[in-house]
């Protein structure tokens, strides 16, 4: 049972141009959400952060949307650039209590061509 | 500030034996998570532990264990290993004063299993 879904698996846009990736969640106690970026034999970097109290959170070129009552959040990049280039995950987590785990989509490849 | 560091960052092993991983956590985090990344699973969370307790764990069989150590540094061991057990094996850590933080990556250790 896949919680968090990420459905395309890849992506391919023009440098400049806006980049949206798309993430659905299931599960309705998921409240934190973060995106990840991943190159090829590096561990993922964090990106950005959203907590379910907010419907949008901007850093620079990176805004994640949250619509709750879609169970679907979306990373726009604005411009995208041939940097970007790379695997983005989405993860949710239900950080009630002091437990805490992390529930990864399984990527998208964003291809950046200048 | 350094990053989460992993050892060793590749190892081969064969069926039937047993490995363990290392991490260090970034100085002053006291949570480390391990998660399993493969091509057709995404990453997976095996389990999370704080202060020198597991708090949280994953769907994996019990040849999967792990340990934290009073200085944060954690290690992982697979028992018996499988030819499915070829993975990235990424580490994670956070602050974990809030469950709000997020978790940085360490660069992986691939494993794999002939």
């Amino acid at each position: 049972d896949q919680q968090v879904k990420q459905n395309s698996p890849s992506l391919s846009v023009q440098e400049g141009r806006i980049s949206i990736l798309n993430c659905d969640y299931t599960n309705s106690m998921f409240d934190y959400f973060l995106w990840y970026k991943k190159y090829p034999a590096e561990g993922p970097t964090f990106l950005i952060s959203i907590s379910s109290i907010k419907d949008k959170n901007e850093d620079g070129r990176f805004t994640v949307f949250l619509n709750k009552s879609a169970k679907h959040l979306s990373l726009h990049i604005v411009p995208s650039q041939p940097g970007d280039s790379a695997v983005y995950f989405c993860a949710a987590s239900d950080s009630g209590g002091s437990n805490y785990k992390l529930t990864f989509g399984k990527g998208t490849l964003l291809t950046v061509n200048p | 500030k350094a990053g989460v560091t992993q050892t060793p960052r590749y190892l081969i092993k064969t069926r039937g034996q047993q490995v363990t991983l290392s991490c260090s956590p970034i100085s002053g985090h006291r949570s480390v998570s391990w998660y399993q990344q493969t091509p057709g699973q995404g990453l997976q969370f095996l389990f999370e532990y704080f202060s020198e307790t597991q708090r949280n764990k994953g769907n994996f069989p019990g040849r999967f264990s792990g340990r934290q150590f009073s200085n944060s540094r954690s290690e992982m061991n697979v028992s018996t290993l499988e030819l499915g057990d070829s993975a990235l094996y990424l580490c994670a850590s956070r602050r974990a004063t809030d469950s709000y933080n997020e978790q940085f990556f360490g660069p992986g250790t691939r494993l794999t299993v002939l």
